[in-house]
């Protein structure tokens, strides 16, 4: 499968407590997203790469955010201290393009 | 400030019907508009787009329309399938990032 791939799908974690989600995208696109998707909201834009510069970051983007993509492969996105109201859907999608994004299947963090 | 917008949350079709959807935009800088379907669990599939240059794009079942002047998308799907049912996000582009839509539930029925 050569689609974007992300881990884990699924994450549960304690209020106050640091996770890190993984993001591989396709394997020739130099562009790779973030976005976070909340219940009855569409993706919104967290940060992007183009290869390992990261050039861009929304204003959701708090301190207690992180993004890196070493080498422009792989991304990694970590929240230090989370909180309840970070629960949502984490999305990860790479292109070629800065249209026709492709995404992966996401991964749910709850926040308890 | 929401700058791309789907009024309609939920719209229901009969199988073979033609299905509607609709999206309204504020920025006229915006120069890329797409469509994308999302499965419950899944991330979003993109489906068709169109550039700001142009007023349709087709792509077998699915055709998007573009009115800039009345700064509005719309996309058919002819004809409808129980397969279709999902959440359609319409997006927009005119930098790096997409700006998406709350998205409509369309379902397909028999």
């Amino acid at each position: 499968d050569t689609g974007v791939s992300q881990n884990p799908r699924h994450k549960i974690t304690k209020r106050g407590q640091n996770v890190t989600f993984r993001c591989d995208p396709i394997s020739e696109h130099n562009r790779l997203y973030w976005y976070r998707q909340t219940l009855g909201q569409g993706p919104e834009f967290l940060t992007y790469f183009q290869n390992e510069a990261q050039l861009e970051k929304s204003r959701l983007l708090s301190d207690r955010f992180s993004a890196e993509r070493p080498k422009g492969s792989f991304s990694t996105l970590e929240i230090q201290r989370t909180e309840q109201g970070d629960s949502a859907m984490y999305l990860c999608a790479s292109s070629t393009r800065r249209y026709e994004q492709y995404f992966g299947p996401g991964t749910r963090l709850t926040v308890t | 400030d929401q700058q791309v917008k789907q009024n309609s949350p939920s719209l229901s079709v009969q199988e073979g019907r033609i299905s509607i959807l609709n999206c309204d935009y504020t920025n006229s800088m915006f120069d890329y508009f797409l469509w994308y379907k999302k499965y419950p669990a899944e991330g979003p599939t993109f489906l068709i787009s169109i550039s700001s240059i142009k007023d349709k794009n087709e792509d077998g079942r699915f055709t998007v329309f573009l009115n800039k002047s009345a700064k509005h998308l719309s996309l058919h799907i002819v004809p409808s399938q129980p397969g279709d049912s999902a959440v359609y996000f319409c997006a927009a582009s005119g930098s790096d990032k997409l700006i998406f839509g709350t998205g409509t539930r369309l379902q397909v029925f028999p």
